[in-house]
């Protein structure tokens, strides 16, 4: 069983299109996160939801939006695809905000913008 | 604002070799530590999670280690093998965001 699951694996689109990618997890975990890896291999939070709660929502252009329909899945859709949205985007998930145990992420989405 | 620094970023090593990863966070005030493992083009692997009141962790042939007092954390890799080649990345956990990560240490363990 795939503790944290990400669909699609990968994704090619042109610039300008509106994508989704989505994430669930089966750990029964209260806190979902994205985060963005870029060309540099650099890991960095774009969003975290604790119980469908938007809690933590860092410096992301207002056309990447999370939604959260269960505390399982947090779904990421991106509009107007631009260039610089390329990257391998990873979901994670925590109990508790990670106070006492630790993250355990999904295997990626590789994204290429063209 | 924390930051996380891992020394080196690279490093080549003969196969059976005994090394050890850097880590370094400039705000001690953190819930835990964790060490990951990325392999190209693939997911983290989590390999262990240290609580700020603990100071090591042992998995096999890895053991982590945390100072939380001065901002450092090592992870001990004995009797390295080619399989150990990968991407070690560190993360810390406080309050108010989420994990933090540094930007890796890329590991090449040679036979």
């Amino acid at each position: 069983d795939t503790a944290v699951s990400q669909t699609p694996k990968y994704l090619v689109t042109q610039m300008g299109n509106d994508k989704s990618i989505k994430c669930e997890q089966n750990l029964g975990h209260d806190t979902m996160y994205w985060y963005k890896q870029d060309s540099k291999k650099f890991l960095k939070i774009m969003f975290s939801y604790n119980n469908k709660e938007l809690i933590i929502n860092e410096t992301v252009p207002n056309r990447f939006s999370p939604k959260s329909p269960d505390k399982a899945h947090l779904n990421l859709h991106i509009n107007s695809l631009e260039l610089g949205d390329s990257a391998v985007y990873f979901c994670a998930s925590s109990q508790d905000q990670a106070r006492t145990g630790g993250y355990t992420f999904g295997s990626g989405t590789r994204l290429t913008v063209v | 604002k924390q930051e996380v620094t891992q020394i080196p970023a690279a490093l080549s090593v003969p196969e059976g070799e005994n090394l050890v990863l850097n880590c370094s966070f400039t705000d001690s005030a953190i819930y835990n530590l964790q060490w990951f493992r990325q392999d190209p083009g693939k997911g983290l692997t989590s390999l262990l999670l240290i609580q700020s009141s603990q100071r090591e962790q042992t998995s096999g042939r890895l053991n982590a280690s945390l100072d939380k007092s001065s901002g450092r954390s090592t992870l001990y890799i004995a009797a390295s093998q080619p399989g150990d080649s990968a991407t070690y990345l560190c993360a810390v956990n406080q309050a108010g965001t989420a994990l933090i990560f540094g930007k890796g240490t890329t590991l090449s363990v040679s036979s």
